[in-house]
């Protein structure tokens, strides 16, 4: 069974840095994109970026370059999103997905449980 | 400015057949965009639906059903129910550059 596993929920303060993660297991992690998905208060989703980690080829929404770093460790099935200086505005709720294939083109299937980024001074 | 367009909001009778869409702000949806649509209830992560257009997701009930109408993709639920009142994304490919953008989202009424 694949599942998804993310971090638990995270208050922190403007400018702080934070890395949250998203641990896998049930399928091979090399072999499938997993993607970081946004979801603010009240809102719609927002596809942030994605990640092979067989090479770590990563890419951004435009709206998330520079803003935020996704990575990978392969040794632990395990993906990651983090942020360098948090603002008000991240506060959100922050879902990995693993993208059904190799292919870039292949959509999310399945997902983890989220976690509740709350930023404020 | 969406580049996805979905309807905000629309509504079905239990029992009754409804059809979601999913177009581009700028030109048609085809196949080559992968178009899929995901479910999501207040306090739960999404459930995916359907993929490439029309593969229905595992475990999906076949009274949800994915094509393209026109110029759009569209998810088409019959025999609504009660507990299809959810939000409803979808999500379509844009290149290997901006990779993929959801749509605002619709949410259902069944009433």
């Amino acid at each position: 069974e694949v599942q998804l596993v993310q971090s638990g929920a995270e208050v922190k303060k403007p400018g702080e840095s934070l890395k949250i993660s998203c641990k896998t297991s049930g399928y091979s992690f090399t072999t499938y994109w997993i993607a970081w998905v946004r979801q603010m208060p009240g809102k719609g989703l927002d596809w942030m970026g994605i990640i092979y980690p067989g090479d770590s080829d990563t890419r951004y929404s435009p709206a998330f370059q520079g803003q935020v770093t996704i990575s990978a460790d392969k040794s632990i099935s395990t993906a990651y999103l983090q942020w360098s200086s948090l603002k008000a505005s991240d506060t959100a709720m922050y879902y990995c997905a693993r993208h059904g294939g190799p292919q870039l083109w292949s959509a999310p299937d399945s997902w983890g449980q989220g976690t509740l980024v709350t930023v404020s001074s | 400015q969406t580049v996805v367009t979905q309807e905000p909001s629309f509504s079905v009778s239990p029992g009754g057949t409804v059809t979601l869409t999913c177009g581009l702000r700028s030109g048609s949806v085809s196949t080559g965009y992968f178009p899929s649509w995901y479910q999501q209830t207040p306090g739960q992560p999404p459930r995916t639906l359907i993929y490439s257009t029309n593969i229905r997701s595992s475990g999906v009930p076949d009274r949800f059903s994915g094509s393209l109408l026109g110029n759009k993709a569209a998810l088409t639920i019959t025999g609504a129910q009660a507990d299809d009142e959810s939000d409803y994304y979808c999500v379509l490919y844009m290149g290997s550059d901006i990779a993929w953008v959801f749509g605002g989202g619709t949410k259902l009424t069944v009433l």
